[in-house]
């Protein structure tokens, strides 16, 4: 069956660390993924997309890899904030899904100062 | 502009209570979905809408209907709630015309409990 697995443990960082969390998959031919973020008490929101064919996307502090043939994908907040903390889904679309996304179960980052 | 708009933001049901949940968006999105979240389990898709008169279901679709009222609304019956449907629900909606890759907007939830 389809699977998307994030750590389901919270990520402890100290500020101005680098975070790094991961997305795994099996059973699921990508078209892309996505990463979103969720604070509590409101509805995910959109961060970065990277496509089946890119090794890598950028976005302010933020980095996505993307790594077909180990399944995985890790997303990266270098020089983090505390309000950074949230917790962080990632998504797929796969290819002959139309626009419906599977998400993954997410992971909370918790960045200390 | 709104974005995606739910109402209402709390609600709390006895079993066999029927209500509906209401969203909309402003951005002339062509996709709209709605999906439960629960603690553990990420977001879960009840039923998408990826035009104007169709719907489909998602993962978990037993105990829900839906109506795409028209482009902007999308609305989530529960006809005979259960204790099980205690969750936060969320609707997005996505899709531009003209381009290959859409994230989804998401609304602000409703939480809703079944008692």
């Amino acid at each position: 069956s389809q699977k998307i697995e994030q750590n389901s443990e919270a990520l402890n960082i100290q500020e101005g660390k680098t975070a790094t969390l991961t997305c795994n998959y099996t059973n699921y031919s990508p078209a892309y993924l996505q990463w979103y973020r969720q604070d509590p008490g409101r509805g995910p929101v959109f961060l970065l997309l990277i496509r089946e064919n890119e090794k890598e996307k950028r976005k302010e502090r933020l980095k996505v890899t993307f790594d077909t043939t180990l399944k995985q994908s890790l997303f990266h907040i270098t020089a983090s904030q505390p309000a950074d903390s949230a917790t962080y889904l990632c998504a797929l679309r796969g290819i002959n899904a139309g626009n419906m996304l599977t998400f993954g179960g997410g992971t909370r980052l918790m960045v200390k100062p | 502009n709104a974005g995606v708009t739910q109402t209402p933001k709390f609600q709390v049901l006895k079993t066999g209570q029927s209500m509906t949940l209401q969203c909309a968006q402003d951005m002339n999105h062509n996709s709209m979905y709605w999906y439960r979240q629960d603690p553990g389990m990420g977001l879960r898709l009840i039923y998408y809408s990826a035009s104007e008169g169709t719907t489909d279901k998602g993962e978990v679709p037993n105990g829900y209907n839906v109506s795409r009222l028209n482009k902007r609304e999308f609305s989530l019956r529960l006809e005979s709630a259960a204790p099980s449907q205690t969750s936060v629900y969320f609707c997005a909606s996505s899709g531009i015309a003209g381009r290959s890759y859409n994230e989804q907007f998401f609304g602000p939830g409703t939480r809703l409990t079944v008692l």
